[in-house]
């Protein structure tokens, strides 16, 4: 069975600053998707970015980006020039490929990241 | 717009009641999922459909059941048998195939009083 760890809480960083969220997963299989969801304090949960395992470049979405380590199983989420809105819950999940049949994403518990003036 | 309405977001149950929430989407996505969220557990499965008519369970089903007799509905019943059922609870859907992120409705917080 597939599962995801966060091993980081809570984590704070500076307003303008950068700030990196661990994420370690374990899986046999070889293909996969994994994400990181943000829930801010309304609760609705929010795709930050996604990375399919097949590709070996990194996701980037503006801000944020990602190191995935494949044979590490480590997914990892940078968030540079960090702001007061980035105050949230992160998730990190993942989600097996379509192929296997059946599909379920796994979540771990969780870091949450605080924002400081 | 297309999304995933759940309601209501506040629902009080005195124990021993059954109770139903409820999750409709409007994406015309075939998976559907239910989820339940505690401080510090993260989102743990509940249940889970890939089609019409059909769902299997997650990780904590016991004290759940869930139905699937329409592509857009996907509702979750907390019976009397779930012994802590006060929580946070975020229904999802997926498209089945190749796309890949799921949508989250706003969530319901149950509490049994």
């Amino acid at each position: 069975a597939q599962t995801v760890t966060q091993s980081q809480p809570e984590m704070s960083v500076q307003e303008a600053e950068t700030v990196t969220l661990s994420c370690t997963y374990d899986t046999s299989e070889s293909d996969y998707y994994l994400f990181w969801y943000k829930q801010p304090p309304s609760r609705q949960m929010i795709l930050v970015i996604r990375q399919e395992a097949y590709k070996q470049q990194n996701a980037t979405e503006n801000r944020f980006s990602v190191n995935f380590q494949k044979a590490a199983k480590s997914f990892s989420l940078k968030i540079s020039d960090s702001q007061l809105g980035d105050a949230a819950m992160y998730f990190c999940a993942y989600r097996s490929w379509a192929t296997s049949g059946t599909y379920k994403y796994i979540f771990g518990t969780g870091t949450r990241l605080k924002v400081l003036a | 717009d297309g999304g995933i309405t759940q309601s209501p977001k506040y629902l009080f149950r005195k124990e021993g009641q059954n109770v139903t929430l409820s999750c409709e989407q409007n994406l015309n996505h075939d998976a559907m999922y239910w989820y339940r969220q505690d401080p510090g557990q993260g989102l743990r499965l509940i249940y889970y459909s890939q089609i019409v008519n059909d769902f299997q369970k997650g990780d904590i089903a016991e004290g759940y059941s869930v139905s699937r007799e329409k592509k857009e509905s996907f509702p979750l019943t907390v019976t009397s048998a779930q012994k802590n059922p006060t929580a946070f609870y975020l229904c999802a859907s997926s498209i089945r195939g190749t796309s890949t992120e799921a949508f989250f409705g706003q969530g319901t917080r149950l509490t049994v009083v």
